[in-house]
């Protein structure tokens, strides 16, 4: 198995650029994650979803972040427009009904300039 | 408000010793507990876990503590070797929900 795949590994762009990052997720997963790391609120969960479908989006952090899961086989977190404060490493992460262990992807480490 | 707490950002231990790292959480729906390893550059990766049921659970030479009545786990380490260097994330879920809430994390540094 792949494992959760994300890209791009990095991303630079500038304040007021869209940015688009992806994830697949281990096949057979059912739940799909997105997370953001930083330094000073370390790994916060912003959306995840239950069979393709939204279940808490509590944690997007403004209306400039979307998610999407169009199938069971992909995700995409969107920054529209992006701003320097979105700079972080984000991950996404997928696991089992009725298993507790995540398996997260290596992240996308996003620099906003 | 942070439900699930590590105070201490960094742990030194020498090489051998053992190491202790400490989680608090306040919501007591939590009932299953994760400890994640991560490496610079890479994903958080599974260590071993906990359930409420439990106040100890090893996995060689990985110990995790519950103490449900003062709301706090420790993961213990030993012997330590330079290879467990890392940031440990403790997480914590309610199994009616389906996220983990994790901690900021603590960096540990094993020196030889």
């Amino acid at each position: 198995d792949a494992g959760v795949i994300q890209s791009p590994r990095h991303e630079v762009t500038e304040m007021g650029q869209e940015v688009t990052l992806r994830c697949k997720p281990i096949s057979g997963h059912d739940y799909l994650f997105w997370y953001r790391q930083t330094m000073m609120r370390g790994l916060e969960l912003l959306i995840y979803f239950n069979n393709n479908v939204p279940i808490d989006d509590s944690g997007m952090p403004e209306d400039r972040f979307s998610a999407k899961m169009p199938n069971a086989s992909f995700s995409t977190l969107k920054i529209q427009p992006s701003e320097p404060r979105d700079s972080a490493v984000y991950f996404c992460a997928s696991r089992l009904s009725g298993g507790m262990g995540y398996t997260f992807g290596s992240g996308t480490r996003l620099t906003v300039v | 408000d942070q439900q699930v707490k590590q105070n201490s950002p960094s742990l030194s231990v020498q090489e051998g010793r053992i190491s202790i790292l400490n989680c608090d959480y306040t919501n007591s729906m939590f009932d299953y507990f994760l400890w994640y390893k991560k490496y610079p550059a890479e994903g958080p990766t599974f260590l071993i876990s906990i359930s409420s049921i439990k106040d100890k659970n090893e996995d060689g030479r990985f110990t995790v503590f519950l103490n449900k009545s003062a709301k706090h786990l420790s993961l213990h380490i030993v012997p330590s070797q330079p290879g467990d260097s890392a940031v440990y994330f403790c997480a914590a879920s309610a199994r009616s929900q389906g996220n983990l809430i994790f901690g900021k994390g603590t960096k540990l540094s094993v020196k030889p």
